[in-house]
């Protein structure tokens, strides 16, 4: 049974690039959800997509955005980086089968990216 | 604003020593409760979750949680902890209210168990 998988794995970018992480859900999942982890602090939610639309959002500018396919699998798409968007961006996997009030959410490995 | 509060940062213990993390919440309303820990070079990984019914839940590897609803928190133990315990670890709160998804992160333990 695979877990999340994520794409790629480290990324180096520069101030303004744009750059574009992937992930494939845990097999049997529908949902799709993205997370910010800065050094030393716990993840930040950035969005949530299900049925391929964003369904929940976090407090992160519009230069974050994503998308998800007709398989389940998302992007997470930054604009214009910052050096402060340098982090570890986890995406996690749910099935909302179940109801909405017993998600659980399981994580891939992380892309970790540095904006220099 | 939900928030999560761990209070301990770093925790040092001896093997055999026993565990016990806080974490407090901040939300009126009916939440749902997770432990998640991330061994070193590895991803996060479930250790337990609360949805309801007994407020005492049993995670993996021997580990445990209480909810205290009056108190808001939800902390972790371990009656004797193993090098291989070693890790961070976090605790996640997301509303069940909204239809929410989003999970709210603390800062994160640092557990650091010496042979």
């Amino acid at each position: 049974d695979a877990g999340v998988t994520q794409s790629p794995t480290h990324l180096i970018k520069t101030r303004g690039q744009q750059v574009t992480l992937r992930c494939s859900p845990k097999s049997g999942h529908d949902t799709v959800s993205w997370y910010q982890q800065a050094l030393g602090q716990g993840p930040q939610f950035i969005f949530q997509y299900y049925e391929e639309e964003e369904r929940q959002r976090g407090n992160f500018p519009d230069r974050f955005s994503g998308h998800q396919f007709p398989n389940y699998s998302s992007e997470l798409n930054v604009n214009a980086l910052l050096l402060g968007d340098s982090a570890l961006y986890l995406c996690a996997s749910s099935l909302q089968a179940g109801g909405p009030f017993v998600e659980t959410q399981y994580f891939g490995p992380g892309t970790r990216l540095l904006v220099l | 604003a939900q928030s999560v509060s761990q209070h301990n940062h770093h925790v040092i213990l001896s093997e055999a020593a026993s565990l016990e993390l806080g974490c407090n919440y901040s939300y009126g309303g009916t939440v749902n409760l997770f432990w998640y820990v991330q061994y070193p070079g590895q991803h996060l990984q479930l250790l337990l979750k609360y949805f309801s019914g007994d407020p005492l839940v049993k995670g993996i590897k021997g580990f445990e949680a209480e909810f205290i609803k009056s108190k808001f928190s939800f902390n972790l133990r371990k009656p004797s902890v193993q090098w291989s315990d070693t890790a961070e670890y976090f605790c996640a709160v997301n509303a069940r209210s909204g239809n929410t998804g989003k999970l709210i992160f603390g800062q994160g333990t640092t557990l650091q168990v010496k042979p």
